[in-house]
This record gives structure tokens, sequence and C-alpha cells, in this order.
């Protein structure tokens, strides 16, 4: 069974500087996707980004960036720019990619990001 | 795009009853939703997981006949918590797939208090 780690429950960042949150998993898949969800204060999970495996290319969207490794299988994921609205649990997702595999996502227990100002 | 809406957003009801919660994918047909639980500062627990049309399938653990789960159409799901406890009170969660790979899209959560 795939597992997801997240080793790092909370971290905290000064407004306007960068900060990266771990992400480990393990699995004996070769396809899978990977996923860095946002749960603010109002509890609504909102997607942020997300990986396909086969791609060697680092997923960005605008401030949020990732650094996948996958011989390592790691997932971090880096906020540059770090906003108060950034302020969030972050969890990290796995999901497998084979046709006829599960379509279940596979959640990290969470970081607890504060941005202070 | 990709919304997706639960109601009620809070429900409370006296221990023994029935609660239903709807999940609507608004803007998109979904294949595949998903019902969660998540407990104060845990992480998401993944309760089931239905297609439309078909018997959802439930996580190890989870009472198919207390948790009924009915996926009547491509943008309908709901959970019915039936003769519920105080400690059935929790945050429920649903999601929606129209594809694979495409992610998980989540609705805003039902907070459930049974009294």
């Amino acid at each position: 069974a795939q597992t997801v780690t997240q080793s790092q429950p909370e971290m905290s960042v000064q407004e306007a500087e960068t900060v990266t949150l771990s992400c480990t998993y393990d699995t004996s898949e070769s396809d899978y996707y990977l996923f860095w969800y946002k749960q603010p204060p109002s509890r609504q999970m909102i997607l942020v980004i997300r990986q396909e495996a086969y791609k060697q290319q680092n997923a960005t969207e605008n401030r949020f960036s990732v650094n996948f490794q996958k011989a390592a299988k790691s997932f971090s994921l880096k906020i540059s720019d770090s906003q108060l609205g950034d302020a969030a649990m972050y969890f990290c997702a796995y999901r497998s990619a084979d046709w006829g595999g599960s379509e279940k996502l596979v959640f990290g227990k969470g970081t607890k990001l504060t941005v202070n100002p | 795009g990709a919304v997706v809406s639960q109601h009620p957003s809070r429900v409370i009801c006296k221990s023994g009853t029935s609660v239903k919660i709807e999940c609507r994918s608004l803007d998109f047909q979904a294949t595949t939703m998903f019902w969660y639980r998540q407990f104060p500062k845990q992480s998401l627990m993944l309760m089931a997981t239905s297609n439309e049309g078909s018997k959802a399938t439930y996580e190890q653990g989870v009472e198919k006949d207390k948790f009924l789960i009915n996926h009547a159409s491509l943008t309908l799901s709901t959970l019915t918590v039936t003769s519920a406890h105080p400690e059935d009170s929790s945050f429920y969660i649903c999601s929606a797939s129209w594809k694979r790979g495409a992610g998980q899209f989540f609705g805003p959560g039902t907070r459930l208090t049974v009294l």
C-alpha cells in the first residue's frame, strides 16, 4: 500500500519570504499523480498544484512550485513571496495512475503553515 | 470551473435520528465521488468511493449500514448517517472527479453535531 509522509507538523514563514514544505511517499508503482492541497480555516480543500510522475519537469503555479525527485520519492512544495492568505494546512496526496488502479487519494497528515506579518 | 457544493453546511440533530448530506458537482459530470471524514487537526479519512449507478465501495472499518451512500446521477451523491450518535459528530467532506488524473475537487464540507 502507498503511504505519504509529511514530517513537518508545523512551519512558519515571514510574509514575502520563501518556505518549503516536505513530502515523501512510498510506492511500488511507476506511474502516479502527486498533489498538494491547501485547507484554510474555512476548511475548504483547494488544489494547489499537481504533478504527473512520468513528467520530469517540475510543476509550477504562480508562486507555488514543486521539487519532484522521483528516485528519492520526494515531492516538496515551495511557496515564494509568502502572503498572509497562504496560512493554512497543506496536505500532500498520492494517486495511482494505473488503469484499473484505485482512484483514491492517499493523504499525508498535513503541515500547518503560519505566515507572520 | 470544477465547483462542488455540499448541503447543509452545518447540521445539529438529536441522537437516534438520521441525517442526509448532499454533494453536487455544479459544472461537470462526476464519474466518481468520494466521502471523507475529518476529525479536528487531523487529515482526511476516506469513508467510501461511489460511482454513478453502482454500489459504493466502503473503506475497511466503515459501517455501510450506518453510512448510506447513494450516487443517483452524475452530479449528485448523498451520504445518510443513520441513527446518528454523538460519536458520529464530525466534519464530512465530499469530493468529485470527472476523469482519471484530473484530481479531486472538494465540497466545502458539512459539520455534523449529534446531541
